[in-house]
């Protein structure tokens, strides 16, 4: 099984639409991340959180928001989507300096 | 602010061909250093580290070593295989919230 689940794999939606990202992790580290990726520009990274209670903007937070509902879940949240925001969006979770990704959600917002 | 720099692609190189793709990087301190791979329609898999300058990190046959004269961590293989056809990422964390700052990539495109 993999250590880091992302649901949907992909997803099209319209503009100002709400959309939910969720992501798992079986390894019960406190730490996870939130990246995007465009063509590029390598990843950004979004938010993070150090464990439930701590929630922390990352370098590009606006139009996003997360909730760290458990240890193991971390949502990303899009309140109103657009279309600048269709890119390729990775959870990750870390053990020392090591971070391990999972497989990407692809999101399209027409 | 840290940033890292990598080499432009797309490479594209013959099986058994030298490959180096180069990273440089900007970072106060001293910065852990990695390179990750992206195969076609996967998550990025730690290819290999370096933590301090000097260090050699090395796996599958990849190696870098951590410049810090130079501020740079190439990647490096000797002979590549058609399976290596991948989005290489040279990546540093800096500080303690282990926040990773990304070069954009560098497609890596082998041929039999």
């Amino acid at each position: 099984d993999a250590d880091v689940t992302q649901t949907p794999r992909n997803r099209i939606t319209k503009t100002g639409k709400r959309i939910m990202l969720e992501c798992s992790q079986t390894k019960g580290h406190d730490r996870m991340y939130w990246y995007r990726q465009d063509p590029g520009l390598g990843l950004r990274l979004i938010y993070y959180s150090f464990d439930v209670k701590d929630i922390n903007k990352g370098e590009i937070s606006d139009g996003y928001s997360v909730s760290r509902q458990a240890q193991a879940k971390f949502s990303l949240s899009l309140e109103s989507a657009i279309p600048n925001q269709t890119a390729l969006y990775f959870c990750a979770i870390s053990r020392g300096n090591e971070q391990f990704f999972g497989p990407g959600t692809r999101l399209t917002v027409l | 602010g840290n940033s890292v720099t990598q080499m432009e692609g797309p490479v594209t190189l013959s099986e058994e061909a030298f490959l180096t793709i180069n990273c440089t990087y900007t970072a106060t301190g001293y910065p852990s250093l990695f390179w990750y791979v992206q195969y076609p329609g996967e998550g990025l898999q730690l290819l290999l580290k370096a933590t301090k300058a000097d260090d050699k990190g090395s796996n599958k046959g990849f190696e870098a070593t951590y410049r810090k004269e130079t501020t740079s961590f190439h990647l490096e293989k000797g002979s590549v295989q058609v399976s290596d056809s991948a989005v290489y990422f040279c990546a540093l964390i800096w500080g303690g919230y282990n926040k990773l700052i990304f070069g954009a990539g560098t497609r890596l495109a082998v041929h039999p």
